[in-house]
């Protein structure tokens, strides 16, 4: 079964500074992959996606992130923080031909400082 | 498209008391899912739908809580007798296919169990 690993709990940064959140997923194949953000008292919205092809995609809001199969990893980046960027971030995992589920990490808490 | 739409958005209810919570999915997504967050546990799929049939309920805790989809365009998550632990923030999503789709959330439902 597919799981997805955030390992930071909570980050701080910069207004301006440069972002990177990080996510390790276990899967035998390629899986799907998601970035999603919430904000307080919201619910989640998609940042962007994976699914094949290029491994760095595009998403709202000026985030990127990058597949790197060697690592099982998709992380998270951005260049420039803007203080509302600050809000919980969510990467989760799709596992094709397997299951309809995805599986969200634990989430990482961006907070930002002007 | 209006997205996700859930009701209510807050609910304070006595404990013993049963709760009704709404969702009403993006017309044409095929499979529903009913999700719960709270900080001690994140988010956790309680259940979730494909045309209309629920596929996975394993993860509804107990048998205080069921859920329902009668129709494509509503379904219900009820806790009865709810309990001072099932305070948490309940959100659904909808989705149009399987998990390379990624999923469309609500707003959420925040229930306080007094």
């Amino acid at each position: 079964a597919q799981s997805v690993t955030q390992p930071d709990i909570h980050i701080t940064v910069s207004e301006g500074a440069s972002l990177e959140l990080r996510c390790n997923y276990s899967y035998g194949a390629t899986p799907y992959l998601f970035w999603y953000v919430q904000s307080p008292g919201q619910g989640l919205q998609l940042l962007l996606k994976y699914f094949s092809g290029d491994t760095l995609v595009q998403g709202i809001k000026g985030f990127e992130a990058e597949f790197k199969r060697s690592q099982s990893s998709f992380n998270l980046r951005k260049p420039s923080v803007h203080w509302s960027d600050a809000a919980e971030y969510f990467c989760a995992v799709g596992a094709p031909y397997n299951t309809d589920k995805l599986i969200f990490g634990t989430g990482t808490r961006l907070q930002v400082f002007p | 498209d209006a997205g996700v739409i859930q009701s209510p958005r807050h609910e304070v209810t006595e404990m013993g008391q049963e709760v009704t919570l709404r969702c009403k999915p993006i017309s044409g997504h095929d499979y529903l899912f009913w999700y719960r967050q709270t900080m001690m546990r994140g988010l956790e799929l309680l259940i979730y739908f494909n045309n209309n049939v629920p596929i996975d309920d394993s993860g509804m805790p107990e048998d205080r809580f069921s859920a329902k989809m009668p129709n494509a365009s509503f379904s219900t998550l009820k806790i009865q007798p709810s309990e001072p632990r099932d305070s948490a923030v309940y959100f659904c999503a909808s989705s149009p296919g399987g998990p390379g789709h990624g999923y469309t959330f609500g707003s959420g439902t925040r229930l306080t169990v007094v």
